[in-house]
């Protein structure tokens, strides 16, 4: 089965500090894609990245950085010099072809909280 | 850019009423889903629908749920007698076919049942 696990429930970081949010994840299949998502006070969910199994190429944007393991089906997102307006819950997910209509599994999240 | 919209924003209905939760996907879509978030919870998975069939739904989508595609635009949602746990944000999300495994979420309709 499909299972998503984000074990941090929550971090606390100071403005500027690097924090790092990790996620591991399972699935039997080798064609799948792994994204991440924050979630704001708002609400909505704000897309980050999508990453499919067959590029394990780490990629950066901006502050972001993502770091994608298949030996050890991990998906780590860190976040360079947070901000105070980086202050949100961010949810790993995985999406599966063979799980039929393509639905997508969330992790429990990671509610972040950046300081001033 | 396209996106999905959802309406209303936000609804407060009475325990036992029915409730339509809105959605319009992004026009060239063919898959739609609603995933649910419980206050504090992860988002959890409800139902996808597929030419105009459901095409897979979780253990919460029971016989209180219905989804529907009404038109050639909206896809709606529809609890029978709302329940206070019913209490949630619903996400509306839609992908487009070919292999396309990103979906496109709404904004969520955040459903308060009294």
């Amino acid at each position: 089965a499909q299972k998503v696990t984000q074990a941090q429930t929550e971090i606390s970081v100071v403005e500027k500090e690097d924090v790092t949010l990790d996620c591991v994840y399972e699935t039997r299949d080798t064609t799948y894609y792994l994204f991440w998502y924050k979630q704001p006070p708002s609400g909505e969910l704000v897309f980050l990245i999508r990453r499919n199994s067959f590029d394990e190429q780490n990629e950066i944007s901006g502050r972001y950085s993502w770091n994608f393991q298949k030996s050890t089906s991990s998906f780590n997102f860190t976040i360079t010099a947070s901000q105070v307006v980086d202050s949100a819950v961010y949810f790993c997910a995985l999406s599966d072809p063979n799980t039929g209509g393509f639905k997508t599994i969330f992790g429990a999240g990671t509610r972040l909280f950046v300081k001033a | 850019e396209p996106e999905v919209t959802q309406t209303p924003s936000h609804q407060v209905t009475q325990m036992g009423q029915e409730v339509i939760l809105r959605c319009v996907p992004i026009s060239n879509h063919l898959y739609f889903y609603w995933y649910r978030q419980i206050l504090g919870q992860k988002v959890e998975f409800l139902v996808s629908f597929y030419n105009n069939e459901i095409s897979e739904k979780s253990e919460i989508f029971d016989d209180q749920f219905s989804v529907e595609r009404p038109d050639g635009s909206n896809f709606t949602l529809k609890i029978r007698s709302t329940k206070l746990e019913d209490s949630a944000m619903y996400f509306c999300a839609s992908s487009e076919w070919g292999g396309d495994l990103e979906a496109f979420f709404g904004q969520g309709t955040r459903l308060t049942v009294v």
